[in-house]
């Protein structure tokens, strides 16, 4: 049963660079897409971007300019950068895989997300 | 890039049917089977429910279904239980490169 873990700063101040990981047990990460989607709070999902396991990435074009998704087969993990983040950053950050090989983003494995504050 | 629309609120009373609607454009909805449905239950992650319009991942009760006509997708779901109340979103392929999400419903089971 693969499961995903977010890691990464809870509070970052504004203008800087927010990174997370997320971690992938009980399976490999060489296959599958692999999503950010964040949610602001008392808002809707937003998604972020998605990575193959291959490198391949695509991104929220309203957020394009500022995002980074990279993946380490090495240590089955992939990771998100945000720069230049301000307060509208705020928000639960979560990391998903997709259903199947070809499910075209339907991300059926969630992590249980994680908290990230944009505050001086 | 803009959302999908979405009703903000449905309810329905125990044993009653509801349908939520997900609007898109042909970019989107209407233009491929990918659109998918998301369970979220209160400081939970979100729950896939259905894939691929009509799709249920195993384990999902079956009283949840999808459909789809033009660039409108819909969730049905059947008997309703105090359980199913959740916010709930679509999703779409958009333009073959990108994913979109709906603003989010939440059900109300009075």
């Amino acid at each position: 049963q693969v499961q995903l873990q977010e890691s990464g700063p809870g509070l970052v101040k504004p203008s800087e660079t927010l990174s997370l990981t997320c971690t992938v047990s009980g399976g490999s990460i060489s296959s599958y897409y692999w999503s950010w989607i964040r949610q602001p709070p008392g808002k809707g999902l937003e998604w972020i971007g998605y990575i193959y396991y291959t490198g391949s990435t695509h991104y929220n074009p309203s957020l394009k300019s500022r995002v980074t998704i990279s993946v380490d087969t090495s240590k089955n993990q992939f990771s998100l950068r945000l720069s230049s983040v301000t307060a509208a950053d705020t928000a639960v950050y979560y990391c998903a895989r997709d259903l199947g090989l070809d499910t075209y983003h339907a991300m059926g494995v969630w992590g249980q997300g994680t908290t990230v504050t944009v505050s001086s | 890039q803009s959302a999908l629309t979405q009703p903000a609120s449905v309810s329905g009373s125990p044993g009653q049917s509801i349908t939520i609607s997900c609007t898109g454009t042909s970019s989107d909805v209407g233009g491929n089977n990918h659109v998918s449905w998301y369970q979220q239950l209160p400081g939970k992650a979100p729950k896939l429910m259905i894939y691929d319009v009509s799709n249920r991942p195993s384990g999902v009760s079956s009283r949840f279904s999808g459909s789809k006509s033009g660039n409108t997708a819909s969730l049905t779901i059947s008997g309703l239980q105090t359980e199913d109340e959740a916010d709930y979103y679509c999703s779409s392929y958009r333009s073959s490169t990108t994913v979109v999400f709906g603003g989010g419903t939440k059900l109300a089971v009075l």
